[in-house]
């Protein structure tokens, strides 16, 4: 998985309650992403963060947070706020943020909201 | 707008068969394509990048093909292998410049699934 580690692999939460996805990499990337993978459904970009300190909205923001106070972590927060948070959950990295990079994707983490 | 359409959905072949899996794309101006593949429950791999300039890609028994002027691509597997059994997916990016500070130029297709049987 090329140096991105995402935890835990299986998460389960009760409905109302906030959750944090953790993704750090040691491949001393500048950029750094968000997906979420449905079943039937592309990657859609959650968020993105090209250098630290420093983050924009995906497509599909609403309902989720994220910082970016360190180079390798990028930890993803969905709020109860997210109306449909049950998804596969994947963080990638790039050396840069140019979207001519290849990404390189974690492991995932697959997150059940009952 | 900005589309990618792979075909087929899904597709199942016999172990040492070849397969094509077609990609056909809507982006302009167009930038890159990535061929990426992805096993169930893990995060995708990319297996090929092709530029405008580049006709044909190989990176073992997979073969990707690009056609910029009918804004088609192909990866075709050779002598399949269990091992092949996954998702395949096509992305495009869009010339650096467009959309310029963010990352809304990756445009991911929704994959075809392969499955190999022995």
């Amino acid at each position: 998985d090329g140096g991105i580690t995402q935890s835990p692999k299986y998460l389960f939460r009760k409905e109302g309650q906030n959750v944090t996805l953790s993704c750090e990499q040691n491949l001393n990337h500048d950029a750094m992403y968000w997906y979420r993978q449905d079943p039937g459904q592309g990657l859609r970009l959650i968020y993105y963060s090209q250098i630290v300190n420093d983050f924009q909205k995906g497509d599909i923001a609403e309902g989720y947070s994220v910082s970016r106070e360190k180079k390798e972590s990028f930890p993803l927060t969905v709020t109860s706020a997210q109306k449909n948070p049950t998804a596969f959950y994947l963080c990638a990295s790039s050396p840069r943020g140019s979207g001519s990079d290849e990404q390189y994707f974690g492991p995932g983490t697959r997150l059940t909201v009952t | 707008k900005n589309q990618v359409e792979q075909s087929p959905q899904s597709l199942i072949i016999l172990e040492g068969k070849n397969c094509t899996l077609q990609c056909n794309y809507t982006v302009s101006p167009f930038s890159n394509l990535r061929w990426y593949k992805q096993d169930t429950g893990r995060g995708p791999v990319s297996l090929t990048i092709m530029t405008f300039s580049e006709n044909t890609k190989s990176n073992g028994r997979y073969t990707a093909t690009l056609d910029a002027d009918t804004k088609q691509s192909s990866l075709h597997i050779t002598a399949s292998q269990l091992s092949d059994s996954a998702s395949y997916i096509c992305v495009v990016s869009a010339r650096p410049g467009v959309a310029a500070g963010n990352n809304r130029k990756l445009i991911w297709g929704l994959g075809t699934s392969l499955a190999v049987n022995p």
